[in-house]
This record gives structure tokens, sequence and C-alpha cells, in this order.
């Protein structure tokens, strides 16, 4: 079946600009995730969102990123004017359920990722 | 500190050769672990759990060490498709349902 994935798979934008990147989850996937990756750096958590329940975004570097989700599928993180230091690999994961207390992120599988470069 | 620290490398060994990694991670509540492959300009592949007795899956073994916060990896007659960025991976329920990640240890298999 079809995997986790993200658009544009490239970006490049002018600093000041506002930007929004798309993920979609593997179909049926209930929890879905968002991560940035900078050059040399670790993966870093984002936000998470997680079917109904409010999204735990204690990942998001200020208030310039905001993320949505809608329909319970498709989700779209956007970051508003743009930094230079917000250039990394943008990548989002899913995965199909959290059931409360048991942890199963073996089954979270992560999309090829945006790019996003801000001259 | 950084919550998992990995060396990040890079580990140059001959095709056949065993090769083991290390990760530490800070936060004694961590519940689950995990190392990841990324390969250049690739996402993240999880490549295998880190249960405390030990689990293997054919060349590769993971053990966890809780009582000293360490994590291994070990891989036996590495393979030229091996080369790759290994990444230790933790998480804790009462962080949510985030995955926290080293930088990676990057690993070149040669001829």
């Amino acid at each position: 079946g079809a995997g986790v994935s993200q658009s544009p798979s490239n970006k490049v934008t002018e600093k000041g600009k506002d930007v929004e990147l798309r993920c979609d989850p593997i179909s049926g996937h209930t929890a879905l995730y968002w991560y940035r990756q900078s050059l040399g750096q670790g993966l870093e958590f984002l936000i998470y969102f997680q079917g109904n329940s409010a999204p735990d975004k204690s990942g998001l570097p200020s208030d310039r990123f905001s993320a949505e989700r809608t329909g319970g599928s498709v989700s779209t993180l956007t970051i508003q004017r743009t930094q230079q230091e917000d250039s990394a690999v943008y990548l989002c994961a899913s995965s199909p359920a959290w059931a409360g207390g048991i942890w199963s992120t073996d089954t979270q599988y992560f999309g090829p990722g945006t790019r996003l470069t801000v001259l | 500190r950084k919550e998992v620290e990995q060396d990040p490398g890079p580990f140059n060994v001959p095709e056949g050769a065993t090769v083991a990694f290390n990760c530490t991670y800070s936060n004694s509540a961590s519940q689950s672990f995990f190392w990841y492959r990324q390969d250049c300009r690739k996402e993240p592949k999880l490549l295998m759990s880190v249960y405390s007795s030990g689990n293997e899956d054919g060349r590769f073994t993971a053990q966890l060490n809780r009582a000293s916060q360490y994590i291994s990896l070990l891989i036996r007659d590495s393979k030229l498709s091996d080369s790759a960025t290994y990444l230790c991976v933790v998480a804790h329920t009462g962080g949510g349902n985030k995955l926290t990640f080293g930088t990676g240890t990057q690993l070149k298999v040669e001829l």
C-alpha cells in the first residue's frame, strides 16, 4: 500500500515569507507526527496529533510554527515569516494507533520529507 | 547535555567486520527504545526495537541496559549495504508519544 507522502519535496523561499508543508499519512493511521532534521543534527520533535485529542505542540520552536490536521487525515505544517534557521528537512510520520498506555512506535512510518531552504 | 547521545563516527570498516554502536540516554523515565536506519537524504526507517532481554534479527543484535541507561547495536558480518547512519531513539510515555532521536552514528562499510 501507499506510504506516507509529503509535498513539496523541495521548497526554496525567501526570508520573511510563509510556507505550507503537507503530509498525507497512511490511510487509517490515527497518529501523525512532525519532526525536523537540520544539517548535522538529530531529528527534533515538533508536534503530534492523535485522533480527536488536542495535539501535543510541545516541540514547536516558536509561535511562527503551527500545524493542523483536517478530518483526522491530512496535516499541514505552516511556518510564518520564515527565517534562515528554519532551513531543514521536515519529516512527517504516522502510526496506526496509540492505545492508551501501550506504546506502539514499532509501526511509526516516515515520509520522504520536505527539504526547506530559506534564503 | 543531549537527551540521547551517540558517537557520530564515521566508522569505516571492511566488509565482513563486526561493528558495535553505543548510545546513552539521560531520561530515566524512558520506556521504549529503538534503532532506526537513515540512508543519505532519505527518511529514517525502523531497524529494530530494543528490549531489556536483548533481541536479535539476523546479523543485528540490540541490547538495553536500564541501570546504566545504555543501548547498543551489534552488526555482524557487515555488508556494503549496511552503510548508513544509525539513529538511537528513545521514548517515554510521560512525555507524550514523541520520539527523541540521537544525532546518529555514520557507518561506512568498504571493500
